[in-house]
């Protein structure tokens, strides 16, 4: 079965301090697609980031960057010199490739809430 | 472009009452979901549709029900809320071509059932 594992509940930090959130996921799939996305206190799910399983790159996106292992199934998310902006809750997911009626469902994990102090 | 959206943003049920949640997108996506998010469970999968016409049970389809008579609209149905269904709802789609496995996701529905 497929399944997201975000172990840290909440996280506070202070302003400028860099911060990892953590994702582990368990899946059968050798193809699969990861996924971050940010929900700020206002509700809205957006999107971050997605990454398949054949590209283990690390990407770098200004402040935001991930570090994907196959290895360990892991697809961690680190804010580097975070702001205040940056508190909200992050929630991890993973999609099955399936072809052919595909479905693209997402396995969500059950987020991070972080907190930025100014 | 309006995206995902979803009628209405809040809403109040006593238990027992009937309510149609409206999500709609203007994106000519194919694919259209239903979740619900509760308090440390993230997002769980309600019910999806692959296109016109079709629908399938997700993770936790009990005591709701949907149709997707046009494309663009997925219809979320609860025929006699409980207060378990007490959430916020979202709605999400995506396409079947090219960068198909980035779902886009409505302003989300709060629901307290009473």
């Amino acid at each position: 079965a497929q399944k997201v594992t975000q172990a840290q509940t909440e996280i506070s930090v202070v302003e400028k301090e860099d911060v990892t959130l953590d994702c582990v996921y368990e899946t059968r799939d050798t193809t699969y697609y990861l996924f971050w996305y940010k929900q700020p206190p206002s509700g809205e799910l957006v999107f971050l980031i997605r990454r398949n399983s054949f590209d283990e790159q690390n990407e770098i996106s200004g402040r935001y960057s991930w570090n994907f292992q196959k290895s360990t199934s892991s697809f961690n998310f680190t804010i580097t010199a975070s702001q205040v902006v940056d508190s909200a809750v992050y929630f991890c997911a993973l999609s099955e490739v399936n072809y052919g009626g595909a479905t693209n469902k997402l396995i969500f994990g059950t987020g991070t809430l972080l907190a930025v102090q100014p | 472009n309006a995206g995902v959206t979803q009628t209405p943003k809040f809403r109040v049920l006593k238990t027992g009452q009937s309510m149609t949640l409206l999500c709609a997108q203007d994106m000519n996506h194919e694919y259209m979901y239903w979740y619900r998010q509760d308090p440390g469970m993230g997002l769980r999968l309600i019910h999806y549709s692959v296109g016109e016409g079709t629908t399938a049970k997700g993770e936790v389809p009990d005591g709701y029900n949907v149709s997707r008579l046009k494309k663009q609209n997925f219809l979320l149905g609860l025929e006699s809320a409980a207060p378990s269904q007490t959430s916020v709802y979202f709605c999400a789609s995506s396409t079947a071509q090219g960068n198909r496995y980035e779902q886009y996701f409505g302003p989300g529905t709060r629901l307290t059932v009473t």
